[in-house]
């Protein structure tokens, strides 16, 4: 069973630049999904960030994508997020989340999110 | 960008009593391939988003049939039939036509 799990620093200061790695166990991060970030404000809705494909191509949410970088490593199967000149607005859940566009054996031109890891809370303050 | 709106942003149902979430798109959501982008979640609390919904009506897998999704175009509809305490949590609607994008979320309490 494919399982999801976000990792990096808790506490980023202001400007600086916040990193996570979202871990992928149970399954290849080479399977054909989309592997996307998604983040949530303390007590706010939910805001895509951005995907990445194993083949390296990615989609950025067009009000993030100057400051937004999302890279795969197939060796480790994890993929990552860098999101640089953080503020307070930027302090939120990040969840890593699995998209697919096929279910029983039936495929679609747009993707879903299926699998989501649990979360980790970012905040940004000095 | 595609904008998600919900109504109503709370409620509060009495077990067993039927339940009804309404969201609207800012676009039509129904592509020229015949099936339209329309997404449900459920976040419990403490928990991460959990798929019901995919493309307005079909159930997820695991997904309880007391759920349903109806809708076309930029109206849709979630209806819980009968509502039970575990399924408290915050509701969202979702659009996968990039940028993805989701409702601001219905919070269901239980009476």
């Amino acid at each position: 069973q494919v399982q999801l799990q976000e990792s990096g620093p808790g506490l980023v200061k202001p400007s600086g630049t916040l990193s996570l790695t979202c871990a992928v166990s149970g399954g290849s991060i080479s399977s054909s999904n989309w592997w996307s970030w998604v983040r949530q404000p303390p007590g706010k809705g939910l805001e895509w960030i951005g995907e990445i494909y194993h083949s390296g191509s990615t989609n950025y949410n067009p009000s993030l994508k100057s400051r937004v970088t999302i890279s795969v490593d197939k060796s480790k199967n994890q993929f990552s997020l860098k999101l640089s000149s953080v503020t307070a607005a930027d302090t939120a859940v990040y969840y890593c989340a699995r998209a697919i566009h096929c279910t029983n054996g039936v495929c679609s031109s747009y993707w879903y999110f299926d699998l989501w890891g649990r979360g980790t809370l970012v905040t940004v303050s000095s | 960008d595609i904008v998600m709106t919900q109504t109503p942003l709370s409620l509060s149902v009495t077990p067993g009593q039927p339940a009804s979430i309404s969201c609207k798109s800012s676009q039509s959501l129904l592509h020229s391939d015949g099936k339209t982008y329309l997404y449900w979640y459920l976040q419990k609390p403490g928990q991460s988003p959990q798929l019901l919904i995919y493309e307005v009506s079909n159930r997820f897998s695991g997904v309880p049939d007391r759920f349903s999704g109806s809708g076309s175009g930029t109206d849709f509809t979630l209806k819980i039939s009968r509502v039970e305490a575990e399924d408290v949590g915050v509701y969202y609607c979702m659009q996968s036509i990039q940028p993805y994008t989701f409702g601001q979320g219905t919070k269901l309490e239980i009476k």
